[in-house]
């Protein structure tokens, strides 16, 4: 069982649509990091959060620390929200990141 | 200001030939992680530099793989000889520190024919 675990695995929306998606982890953490790469393309990291919640653009995450569970939501969801999000924790002395496997997100016009 | 620089891009190689790939990190970032994802599998640590020590390198999977930081700037990690189990997406990280963020850069793309 992999340390950071997220689901779904795949996810198909309409556009418009409200997305979650939802990662679990079984370590403890510093810091945990939403991810995100576009087909063919580099990663990019979206957020950072040790409690709470942040907010940017249409793109939302929270975190529940006692939970080990974070949440990555997209409001309104775009075509070009299409890519592939990737939880990533912290947890390591040294600051190595754990990663999830990803979810593959496809939103359809 | 520029971001993580990786190339090759892309590189197709035999098995047994060696390969170098390099990474260039944020100017003035101290720590610099490589990580690779295989097929079908979660991107895995490899190892980490801060300025030119290795402070861990617990997830190079053996021997064939050297990684430098020499000077403290940029990076390359070589495979000699590549294996076909080699194959896969080889990315760097760097950060200004672990309360900091990470800023990846576009990956090499490895196949081992």
């Amino acid at each position: 069982k992999n340390e950071v675990e997220q689901s779904p695995q795949n996810l198909t929306a309409q556009e418009g649509e409200f997305i979650t998606i939802n990662c679990s982890y079984s370590v403890g953490i510093s810091a945990l990091h939403w991810l995100q790469q576009h087909p063919g393309g580099g990663i990019v990291s979206l957020f950072m959060l040790s409690s709470g919640k942040k907010k940017h653009g249409r793109l939302i995450a929270t975190i529940n620390i006692q939970e080990k569970h974070s949440s990555l939501h997209i409001t309104a969801s775009h075509p070009r929200d299409s890519a592939v999000y990737i939880c990533a924790v912290l947890g390591g002395s040294q600051g190595n990141l754990i990663f999830g496997k990803g979810t593959k997100l496809s939103v359809k016009p | 200001e520029a971001g993580v620089t990786q190339f090759p891009s892309h590189s197709v190689i035999e098995k047994g030939q060696t390969v170098t790939l390099r990474c260039d990190p944020i100017s003035g970032h101290d720590n610099l992680y490589w990580y690779r994802r295989v097929m079908g599998k979660e991107i895995k640590f490899l190892l980490h530099f801060v300025k030119e020590s290795k402070q861990d390198e617990s997830g190079m999977p053996n021997n064939r793989f050297l990684a430098e930081r020499t000077g403290g700037t940029y990076s390359t990690l070589k495979v000699q000889p590549a294996e076909l189990e080699d194959s896969g997406v080889y990315f760097c990280a760097s950060s200004a520190g672990t309360d900091y963020g990470y800023t990846f850069g576009s990956g090499t793309r490895l196949t081992v024919v």
